[in-house]
């Protein structure tokens, strides 16, 4: 079966500090993966997905096949990188079009 | 374009009861979609939607049903209501194009309380 984890409900960094939101998934194949972040008061958006390799608002990511990890990573964390962000994952197993997704960490951070 | 709207924004149902949301596509989408956010809760995918048709879902009853209408816009009726079935239920649409994924948009959700 299809499953994504975020072991983490919470995350609370100070500004500046680094950040790593951690994700694991169990998919038989080659799964594409996402991150999603959910502002306050803002709909659900897509961040970054592992096959465009960007760096989007200064954040990574990079799939580990082996460890079947897919963490979320950026050096200086910023106050406006308060949120919820949700690790997903879709496929051929999946049927391409459904995403499954994890429970979602809220990353808080303070000044 | 105002993205993917969805209304109406909030509903309060007793249980047993029938509801339909709605949604309406981001302009030049043609394939709409449509999970379910329990309370602490990553997205459940429900369904899925493309040329009218039901084209994949999620491990949900029978009593969650859908419709897609000629414009794209698509409506999702759930019976015979339970509490369980309070949740955040979220529309996202997409372009489908070939068989890889189509980044899905997602509208901001109709807040369904079952009392």
């Amino acid at each position: 079966a299809q499953r994504v984890t975020q072991p983490e409900k919470l995350l609370s960094v100070f500004k500046g500090a680094p950040v790593e939101l951690k994700c694991n998934y169990s998919y038989s194949g080659s799964p594409e993966l996402f991150w999603y972040v959910q502002y306050s008061r803002q709909r659900l958006q897509l961040l970054l997905r592992h096959i465009s390799r960007e760096s989007i608002k200064g954040f990574t990511a990079d799939l580990n096949k082996g460890e079947t990890s897919f963490h979320l990573k950026k050096p200086f964390a910023q106050e406006e990188d308060s949120a919820m962000y949700y690790c997903a994952l879709s496929g051929r197993n999946t049927g391409f079009q459904k995403l499954v997704f994890g429970t979602g960490t809220r990353l808080l951070v303070s000044p | 374009d105002a993205g993917v709207t969805q209304s109406p924004t909030h509903l309060i149902k007793t249980r047993g009861q029938q509801v339909t949301l709605r949604c309406s596509p981001k302009s030049g989408h043609d394939t709409v979609s449509w999970y379910q956010q329990a309370l602490g809760q990553g997205p459940q995918f429900i369904f899925q939607y493309y040329e009218e048709e039901e084209r994949q879902r999620g491990n949900f009853p029978d009593r969650f049903s859908g419709h897609q209408f000629p414009n794209y816009s698509s409506e999702l009726n759930v019976n015979a209501l339970l509490l369980g079935d309070s949740a955040l239920y979220l529309c996202a649409s997409s372009h489908t194009s070939g068989r890889s994924y189509n980044e899905q948009f997602f509208g901001p959700g109709t807040r369904l309380t079952v009392l």
